[in-house]
């Protein structure tokens, strides 16, 4: 069985702050992981994708197969970064399995 | 412009009927894929298509039913059998069943 943690429903942090966003999994298989954002009152969209390696909007993500750990990070918190935020894995042949989300405020 | 529709927005049904729930693309997408969308539950998948005239059900497939017959439609049945339909529904596309998805705006069903 497949599945996506996200401890933290809730991350506060200060604008230049660094942020990470937790994300756990597990599968015994070779993963494919995600990172999805939704911001206030827009569609739920991609953010990156593990295997494309980029940084998009600042934000980088590292798969840890060790860990079983994808974590978001970006190193200065921007207020427009404020959004629900979600992880989702991909097993061979299935669908996507989203994890809960965290909600990220970015305070002045 | 390319992209994928829902409709209607916002929904109401009264206890013990069906509603079906619309969901069209055109990015030639083969895969398709309807979620819920509870507070604090994430999105969880109801069912998935990656080829017309086949779909599988997904971890909450319970009390719904969906049909592909055209390879830009993906239409969501709620029936009377699901005991808590009132939810926000998200529907998907991807090329392909790992690769990312493209969502639609939802549809907010209410029952009352």
């Amino acid at each position: 069985a497949q599945r996506v943690t996200q401890p933290e429903k809730l991350l506060s942090v200060f604008k230049g702050a660094p942020v990470e966003l937790k994300c756990n999994y597990s599968y015994s298989g070779s993963p494919e992981l995600f990172w999805y954002v939704q911001y206030s009152r827009q569609r739920l969209q991609l953010l990156l994708r593990h295997i494309s390696r980029e940084s998009i909007k600042g934000f980088t993500a590292d798969l840890n197969k060790g860990e079983t750990s994808f974590h978001l990070k970006k190193p200065f918190a921007q207020e427009e970064d404020s959004a629900m935020y979600y992880c989702a894995l991909s097993a061979q042949g299935y669908a996507l399995n989203f994890g809960k989300g965290t909600s990220l405020l970015v305070t002045p | 412009d390319g992209g994928i529709t829902q409709s209607p927005k916002y929904l109401f049904r009264k206890e013990g009927q069906n509603v079906t729930l619309s969901c069209e693309q055109n990015l030639n997408h083969d895969a398709m894929y309807w979620y819920r969308q509870d507070p604090g539950q994430g999105l969880r998948l109801i069912y998935y298509s990656q080829i017309v005239n086949d779909f599988q059900k997904g971890d909450i497939a319970e009390g719904y039913s969906v049909s592909r017959e055209k390879k830009e439609s993906f239409p969501l049945t709620v029936t009377s059998a699901q005991k808590n339909p009132t939810a926000f529904y998200l529907c998907a596309s991807s090329i392909r069943d790992n690769y990312g998805y493209t969502f639609g705006s939802g549809t907010r069903l209410t029952v009352v």
